[in-house]
């Protein structure tokens, strides 16, 4: 079975300062793709950064980065400069091919809270 | 960016009868779609996964013969809760995407009760 593992149920971060998301994940598959999505109360799913698992380079959107290690697959997500407005859940989620099926699963979430 | 229209944003319905969600993509092809069902507070869990034309591929624990997906067009695909029963309340999300590029785009959810 394919698992996604985000570690830390609940963050918070002081207004300004840096914050990173853990994740890990387990799949057999050698391209892939990954994303972080965040989730505001309104429940809309929201695209942070995606990540291509045949690049090397970590993606970085703004404010948004990832620590991508392949081999121990691994995908955190740092946020810079944190801002009220990062408040939500945020899901880890890989996307892939498993028995002639794609499948895009979640983790867990983590719930980041910014403060003033 | 491209679009995922999904109805209805919510819906109350009596236990057993049978609703359904639409999910449309306006702008691209969805040559797949996921559909996934949510708690309160907790993550999205993948219901099944279905491709334009074929059959949907359900995840364990699933029952098919309850949650009717069909996908018959590369830009829309429905979800039908037969039969519902206060258990099968919840938040119902679709996203469409293509394996090819990797794009993922999510519908608003549709929020079911049924009384």
């Amino acid at each position: 079975a394919q698992t996604v593992t985000q570690s830390q149920p609940e963050m918070s971060v002081q207004e300004a300062e840096t914050v990173t998301l853990s994740c890990t994940y387990d799949t057999s598959e050698n391209n892939y793709y990954l994303f972080w999505y965040k989730q505001p109360p309104s429940r809309q799913m929201i695209l942070v950064i995606r990540q291509e698992a045949y690049k090397q380079q970590n993606a970085t959107e703004n404010r948004f980065s990832v620590n991508f290690q392949k081999a121990a697959k691994s995908f955190s997500l740092k946020i810079s400069d944190s801002q009220l407005g990062d408040t939500a859940m945020y899901f880890c989620a890989p996307y892939y091919s498993q028995g002639g099926s794609e499948k895009l699963v979640f983790g867990k979430g983590t719930k980041l809270t910014v403060n003033p | 960016g491209a679009v995922v229209s999904q109805h209805p944003s919510w819906v109350i319905c009596k236990s057993g009868t049978s609703v359904k969600i639409e999910c449309r993509s306006l702008d691209f092809q969805a040559t797949t779609m996921f559909w996934y069902r949510q708690f309160p507070k907790q993550s999205l869990m993948l219901m099944a996964t279905s491709n334009e034309g074929s059959k949907a591929t359900y995840e364990q624990g699933v029952e098919k013969d309850k949650f009717l997906i069909n996908h018959a067009s590369l830009t829309l695909s429905t979800l039908t809760v037969t039969s519902a029963h206060p258990e099968d309340s919840s938040f119902y999300i679709c996203s469409g995407g293509d394996r090819g590029s990797g794009e993922l785009f999510f519908g608003e959810g549709s929020r079911l009760t049924v009384l």
